[in-house]
C-alpha cells in the first residue's frame, strides 16, 4: 500500500548550520506534498507545500527539493534557529483524494 | 478567524462513556478534515467533509465513531463507548475551496483525549 516514510527519527544541529530532513514515499501516483512543523502539545503548522510539476520551491529560510524519479523529498532549513526545534512531517496526497497521508516525523533538535 | 479552534483541548473520560469534541474551521474553507494522531506517529486520516456533506471516512472510523458537519461550518466528532485505544490527540483541519487540486490544511491545536 501507499506509505510516506522519513530515513531518520531524530537529527541533532548546531544553531546557525543548515538542516536536511529527507522523506521517502511509495505511492507513483501522488502529485502533491507538504512538511509540517509540529511542536510538542500543538497541531501541526504549515511549512511549505510542492506539486508534483515542480522539482524545487523556496519558502523564507526553507527550500523543498521533490525527486519523483527516486521518490524523495527533502526539506531544507538554512541558519537553523532554536526555534526550529519541533517534529517535521512530510506528507502526500494526490488528485482525486483529499486527505493526506503522513510519516511518522523526525525531530529536529538545535543546540545552541 | 485566526485559525482553526478546537474544544475542548483535553478530556479525560472513563472507559464506555461518550466523549464529543468541537471544530470551527478558517471560515472561508469549505473542506474540514478529522485526523487522529497518537504519540510519536504522524497523524492519520478519519474523516472528510465538503460543507455540509461527508465525503470520505477511513477504515479507522470504527462504528463508535461518528462526524457530522449539518451547516457546512462547525463539525463534532463524537466517540462512544469510549475504549483506552481512542487515546489520542484528535485533530481538525481546513482547506480552502480550490476545485480538483489539493492545497496546504489548516491544523487547529487538537483534543487530547485520554480514557481511563
Amino acid at each position: 500500500g501507499e506509505s510516506v516514510g522519513l530515513h531518520l527519527p531524530t537529527l541533532s544541529v548546531q544553531e546557525g548550520d543548515n538542516s536536511i530532513i529527507n522523506c521517502a514515499y511509495s505511492n507513483s501516483a501522488s502529485d502533491y506534498f507538504i512538511w509540517y512543523k509540529q511542536e510538542s502539545g500543538k497541531g501541526p503548522q504549515f511549512i511549505i507545500d510542492i506539486r508534483s510539476n515542480m522539482d524545487k520551491r523556496q519558502g523564507q529560510r526553507v527550500t523543498v527539493l521533490l525527486n519523483k524519479t527516486v521518490k524523495h523529498l527533502s526539506l531544507q532549513i538554512a541558519a537553523t534557529q532554536p526555534g526550529d526545534s519541533a517534529v517535521y512531517f512530510c506528507a502526500e496526497s494526490y488528485t482525486g483524494r483529499r486527505a493526506l497521508t503522513f510519516g511518522s516525523g523526525t525531530r529536529l533538535q538545535v543546540q545552541p | 478567524d485566526t485559525g482553526v479552534s478546537q474544544d475542548p483541548r483535553h478530556k479525560i473520560t472513563k472507559r464506555g462513556q461518550n466523549v464529543t469534541f468541537r471544530c470551527d474551521p478558517i471560515s472561508e474553507h469549505n473542506r474540514l478534515y478529522w485526523y487522529r494522531q497518537t504519540l510519536g506517529q504522524g497523524p492519520e486520516f478519519l474523516t472528510y467533509f465538503q460543507n455540509e456533506a461527508q465525503l470520505e471516512k477511513s477504515r479507522l472510523l470504527s462504528d463508535r465513531f461518528s462526524a457530522e458537519r449539518p451547516k457546512g461550518s462547525f463539525s463534532t466528532l463524537e466517540i462512544q463507548r469510549t475504549e483506552q485505544g481512542d487515546s489520542a490527540m484528535y485533530l481538525c483541519a481546513s482547506t480552502e475551496n480550490s476545485g480538483t487540486a489539493n492545497t496546504e490544511a489548516f491544523f487547529g491545536q487538537g483534543t487530547r483525549l485520554t480514557v481511563v
